[in-house]
């Protein structure tokens, strides 16, 4: 499968721990794309890198979540001391120049 | 600034009957218009997308869309539903492609049912 790939699908964990998710792009994307979908909404941008520099975070992102690409391949996403407003569903999405992005199927994130 | 909305939360359709799920945007400058579907468990797909061509967008699996500058108006559309369009659609609206992803704008989205 050549497509965005993310891991872990699911995740449960008890608030105030601390998770990462990944993402791998597609191959040779230069940009790589994180959103939040909360239950009934529609994604919301968070943040987003060219090659490994991140340019853009949105204001949904708080000091509690990080965003990594180290070498301008796949890309980290860590929330620290995680709250129960913080369930959602993490996707990722890469894109090449100027065009639209692809997709991953997301990682679900249960805060307990 | 830029918004969408989605007239509708949900729509339910008989299988074979036609579709329409109704978007109205709002943007300072002229827009690119996606349509993406996104299915139980799977990622968003692209189903299509306006970029300042042609108003009448054709996409994958029989949908089209119009794009009606003077409505402010994407409507996604299909003359035939199929039980496998049941699914998530989400109406997109963003700066021209000229510029990054990421200052698109999803909508709420449309929940289809198709009855068979």
């Amino acid at each position: 499968d050549t497509g965005v790939s993310q891991d872990p699908r699911h995740k449960i964990t008890k608030r105030g721990q601390n998770v990462t998710f990944r993402c791998d792009p597609i191959s040779e994307h230069n940009r790589l794309y994180w959103y939040r979908q909360t239950l009934g909404q529609g994604p919301e941008f968070l943040t987003y890198f060219q090659n490994e520099a991140q340019l853009e975070k949105s204001r949904l992102l708080s000091d509690r979540f990080s965003a990594e690409r180290p070498k301008g391949s796949f890309s980290t996403l860590e929330i620290q001391r995680t709250e129960q407003g913080d369930s959602a569903m993490y996707l990722c999405a890469s894109s090449p120049h100027n065009t639209e992005a692809f997709f991953g199927q997301g990682t679900r994130l249960t805060v307990v | 600034a830029q918004s969408v909305t989605q007239l509708d939360s949900h729509v339910s359709v008989s299988e074979g009957t036609p579709v329409l799920l109704r978007c109205n945007y709002s943007s300072s400058y002229s827009p690119s218009l996606f349509w993406y579907v996104q299915h139980p468990n799977k990622g968003l797909q692209l189903l299509l997308k306006y970029t300042s061509a042609a108003t009448l967008v054709k996409g994958i699996n029989g949908f089209e869309a119009e794009f009606k500058k003077s409505e402010t108006s994407f409507h996604l559309t299909k003359p035939s539903a199929h039980m496998s369009d049941a699914a998530e659609y989400f109406c997109v609206v963003s700066r021209p492609l000229k510029t990054s992803y990421d200052k698109v704008i999803f909508g709420p989205g449309t929940s289809l049912s198709v009855i068979p």
